[in-house]
């Protein structure tokens, strides 16, 4: 059974340092991996997504993950963070062959002045 | 600009009282999604729909039910609404057919139950 595990519920970084949230998923079969971001009291935005084509993926907002498969994560970096970016960022797996989405807990991300 | 509406972005009701959630997308998606989201459980799947008229459960549908006449419309009932009720719920949509194809989300709407 396909699940995801975000390894932390809080990070905090200074503004200008880089950024490291973790994720790793378990998938049966090639996993489409995505990240989202949400910004308080609003919906998710899409951040960027892994679908076979290449391992590290670039998103918007110069985020960036890349898919390893030997340890089975999907971890999302930045090198430098920006007071913006402060939201809950959710990494997400899709069941191949279904509907379904599979969510993380979620990891508020906190950027400090 | 590709967008999914929900009706309301706050809502207080009553225990007891029918609450209507009314999500409409204008991509032309087949998939729709209902979700709660509750603080340290991430998004958890009420029910999907694949298309008009059709609808699956997800993990939590119990007190819910939906209801999609047409494409671009999805909606989420709770037929008797009580206070574990009370979370922010999400709609969102998605394209048939590939499990890469993301989830666009509307903003959701935080419902409280009294």
């Amino acid at each position: 059974a396909q699940s995801v595990t975000q390894l932390d519920s809080h990070v905090s970084v200074s503004e200008g340092t880089p950024v490291l949230l973790r994720c790793n998923y378990s998938s049966s079969y090639s996993p489409s991996l995505f990240w989202y971001v949400q910004h308080p009291n609003k919906g998710l935005q899409l951040l960027l997504k892994y679908t076979s084509a290449a391992t590290l993926v670039k998103g918007i907002n110069g985020f960036e993950a890349e898919f390893k498969k030997s340890e089975t994560s999907f971890h999302l970096t930045k090198p430098s963070a920006h007071m913006s970016d402060a939201a809950e960022y959710f990494c997400v797996v899709s069941v191949s062959g279904t509907y379904k989405y599979i969510f993380g807990t979620g990891t508020r991300l906190k950027v400090l002045a | 600009d590709v967008k999914v509406t929900q009706s309301s972005r706050y809502l207080v009701k009553r225990t007891g009282e029918k609450v209507f959630l009314e999500c409409v997308q204008d991509m032309d998606h087949e998939n729709m999604f209902w979700y709660r989201q509750d603080p340290g459980l991430g998004l958890r799947l009420i029910y999907f729909s694949y298309d008009v008229k059709m609808k699956e459960k997800g993990d939590i549908p119990e007190g819910y039910s939906v209801s999609r006449e047409k494409k671009e419309r999805f909606s989420l009932i709770l037929e008797s609404a009580s206070t574990n009720q009370t979370s922010m719920y999400l709609c969102a949509s998605s394209r048939n057919g590939r499990s890469y194809n993301e989830q666009f989300f509307g903003p959701g709407t935080r419902l409280t139950v009294l």
